[in-house]
């Protein structure tokens, strides 16, 4: 069974304090790993996809990276607008398109 | 594009009401995705469907949960009847072929079941 674990569940920060958020993974095989950006009130927003162990994604503070067990978001010197639910998700290959979604990382980054 | 857009913002109902939920999806995707998100449960699949066609609805919970995609520009989950620990957030999605990982969520609607 498709599985994501995330971890921490709540992460608080200093600005410009670095840190990486973990997203581990157990599926059949991987047709791709999502993460995905969730503001209280709102729909989650799309940040990367990863497809292949080794392959690495970046967006202003972000990096994303995957490896054949886990993916690792790394926040460089965050700021307080950087603040909301990030949430990993996987699509198996023999799971038509549908993504199984973790449970997510609260973080929050005081000024 | 306006994204997508979901109808109503939030909803309350009493048990055993039927409640209707609709979607309109970006113009020009071609996958329409229906989620459900809880403290509990987190954000959980649905069904969806492709060119309007259901796909994969085996995240449907129980038979008062149905879906219907009559045209390419809109999409409804109804819930008859409904039940409080259906209350959640039901968020709609869409996504164009070939990036169907990357999904453009609505703003969801709040369900409250009493």
């Amino acid at each position: 069974e498709d599985q994501v674990t995330q971890s921490p569940e709540a992460l608080r920060l200093q600005e410009g304090e670095s840190s990486s958020l973990n997203c581990s993974y157990t599926v059949s095989g991987l047709r791709g790993l999502f993460w995905y950006r969730q503001d209280p009130g709102k729909g989650p927003e799309f940040l990367f996809t990863l497809y292949s162990a080794g392959e690495e994604k970046e967006k202003e503070r972000l990096k994303a990276t995957l490896t054949k067990k886990e993916s690792f978001l790394h926040i460089t010197a965050p700021k307080p607008e950087d603040s909301a639910t990030y949430l990993c998700a996987v699509q198996d290959l023999d799971s038509s398109y549908k993504l199984i979604f973790g449970s997510g990382t609260r973080l929050l980054v005081r000024p | 594009d306006a994204g997508v857009i979901q109808s109503p913002r939030h909803e309350v109902t009493e048990m055993g009401q039927e409640v209707t939920l609709r979607c309109k999806p970006i113009s020009g995707h071609d996958y329409l995705f229906w989620y459900r998100q809880t403290m509990m449960r987190g954000l959980e699949l649905l069904i969806y469907f492709n060119n309007n066609v259901p796909i994969d609805d085996s995240g449907m919970p129980e038979d008062r949960f149905s879906a219907k995609m009559p045209n390419a520009s809109f999409s409804t989950l109804k819930i008859q009847p409904s039940e409080p620990r259906d209350s959640a957030v039901y968020f709609c999605a869409s996504s164009p072929q070939g990036y169907e990982g990357k999904a453009f969520f609505g703003q969801g609607t709040r369900l409250t079941v009493v």
